[in-house]
């Protein structure tokens, strides 16, 4: 089967940088997805790395290392709006198996 | 452009009744897949339907059912509820495009809250 660990809450302030850990254990996969989802909201796509190294897209940056089995999610700038819940999630032919999340706290 | 739209929002039901979910995708999509979100957990995967079949499936039992319709359009049905399915629904739709074209980018509706009492 599919896992992946990710911590569970994480906080941080306004401006700051934030990184969002995430390992994982699978026998074979396409890539690692990144998906926001705020308080009662759907969850929205972040960012995908199908390939080993950085993907940047605006404030937002994602790493994958097949090797170490590993990745994370960079989120520049913080603004309060980001305070949401950040689940990573290995991608299949056209399904993703999702970890528990990281609910990012952002205050002032 | 409408996203992904789910009907209804919210419902309660009593343990052993039967519910129907609903899901329309976004314009263009012509896959549908259904997640179950327990409180302060990930998406589980339930299946995805692709012309009209069901393509995969996840580790739910048979009280679990789908269709998709000619329209793209997608329902979702539990039988014998139990306490254990109370959690939130999610749809999402994406665009077959075969194997390694890319990031698998779905697009996710609000859900249907299932509460069962």
């Amino acid at each position: 089967g599919q896992s992946l660990e990710q911590p569970s809450e994480v906080t941080a302030v306004e401006g700051a940088i934030v990184q969002i850990n995430c390992t994982y254990q699978t026998s074979g996969f396409y890539g690692l997805s990144w998906y926001q989802q705020h308080d009662g909201g759907a969850p929205t796509f972040l960012s995908y790395n199908a390939l080993d190294g950085l993907e940047e897209t605006g404030r937002f940056s994602s790493f994958l290392s097949r090797s170490d089995s590993y990745g994370y999610l960079l989120l520049q700038e913080l603004q309060m709006k980001d305070s949401a819940s950040y689940f990573c999630a290995l991608s299949g032919y056209s399904t993703l198996t999702f970890g528990k999340g990281t609910m990012l706290l952002v205050s002032p | 452009d409408a996203g992904v739209t789910q009907s209804p929002t919210h419902l309660i039901k009593t343990r052993g009744q039967q519910v129907t979910l609903r899901c329309s995708p976004k314009s263009g999509h012509d896959t549908v897949s259904w997640y179950q979100q327990a409180l302060g957990q990930g998406p589980q995967f339930i299946f995805q339907y692709y012309e009209e079949e069901e393509r995969q499936r996840g580790n739910f039992p048979d009280r679990f059912s789908g269709h998709q319709f000619p329209n793209y359009s997608s329902e979702l049905n539990v039988n014998a509820l139990l306490l254990g399915d109370s959690a939130l629904y999610l749809c999402a739709s994406s665009l077959d495009k075969g194997l390694l074209s890319g990031a698998n980018v779905l697009t996710f509706g609000a859900g249907s809250r299932l509460t069962v009492l």
